[in-house]
């Protein structure tokens, strides 16, 4: 089965430094969305991408945080300078052009660790 | 800000009993998602439903959409530890591609 591939899956790091998470969505898919999840929060979307474009960045904090997609094989996402509140699973999901009824596919996420 | 609810929060059962999780809001939604995700890993989806009223089922499992779009209940018939693991709702809007998820109901099925 085809699916959705982040790197790393685990990252400790001081607070300060920057973090880059990558994402290889399934091929085919040109919706691209990351989330983070948090025990309080839940999971909440942070930004989305269709055909490599932002969509809707509105969860994200831009001071700190920035989202790509270089090409459609791969979307980053970037925390600099990274804090502790940060720490978090970043998932990442993609899927087929259409509506919110497409399913997203999402990969097994990036445990992140700020200390 | 469309939010969905979902209850309870944490269910601990033994194997072989039924058990109904529910996920309820004040806004209304053209579809409405169940997903479930397992320890370290990312959330798979179990089903979409997009009718009011629609009741799919995937062997154990009964999914129901409330007849104005606004809830969702998922049944678990006879559950087993497999069935273990966080169970998540969330609701489209349609066109835009946006989901706004549940925070989820984290069961555990003791053998």
């Amino acid at each position: 089965d085809a699916r959705v591939t982040q790197t790393p899956r685990h990252k400790v790091t001081e607070m300060g430094q920057e973090v880059t998470m990558r994402c290889q969505p399934i091929l085919g898919h040109n919706t691209v969305f990351w989330y983070r999840q948090t025990m309080m929060q839940g999971l909440e979307l942070l930004a989305y991408f269709r055909n490599r474009a932002p969509l809707d960045d509105s969860g994200m904090p831009k001071d700190r945080f920035s989202a790509e997609m270089p090409d459609t094989t791969l979307a980053t996402l970037k925390i600099q300078p990274s804090e502790p509140r940060d720490s978090a699973v970043y998932f990442c999901a993609s899927s087929t052009t259409g509506s919110s009824h497409q399913p997203q596919h999402f990969g097994d996420g990036t445990r992140l660790s700020i200390l | 800000t469309q939010l969905l609810e979902q209850s309870p929060q944490f269910l601990s059962i033994q194997e072989g009993e039924n058990l109904t999780v529910y996920c309820n809001s004040s806004s209304v939604f053209s579809s409405l998602q169940w997903y479930r995700q397992e320890p370290g890993e990312g959330p798979v989806l179990l089903v979409t439903v997009v009718t009011g009223g629609e009741v799919k089922k995937l062997k154990r499992l009964t999914f129901q959409f409330g007849d104005a779009r606004k809830d969702s209940s998922l049944h678990i018939t006879a559950a087993q530890p497999g069935d273990t693991g966080l169970y998540l709702c969330a609701g489209g809007g349609g066109s835009n591609y946006k989901l706004t998820f549940g925070k989820g109901t984290l069961l555990t099925v003791n053998p």
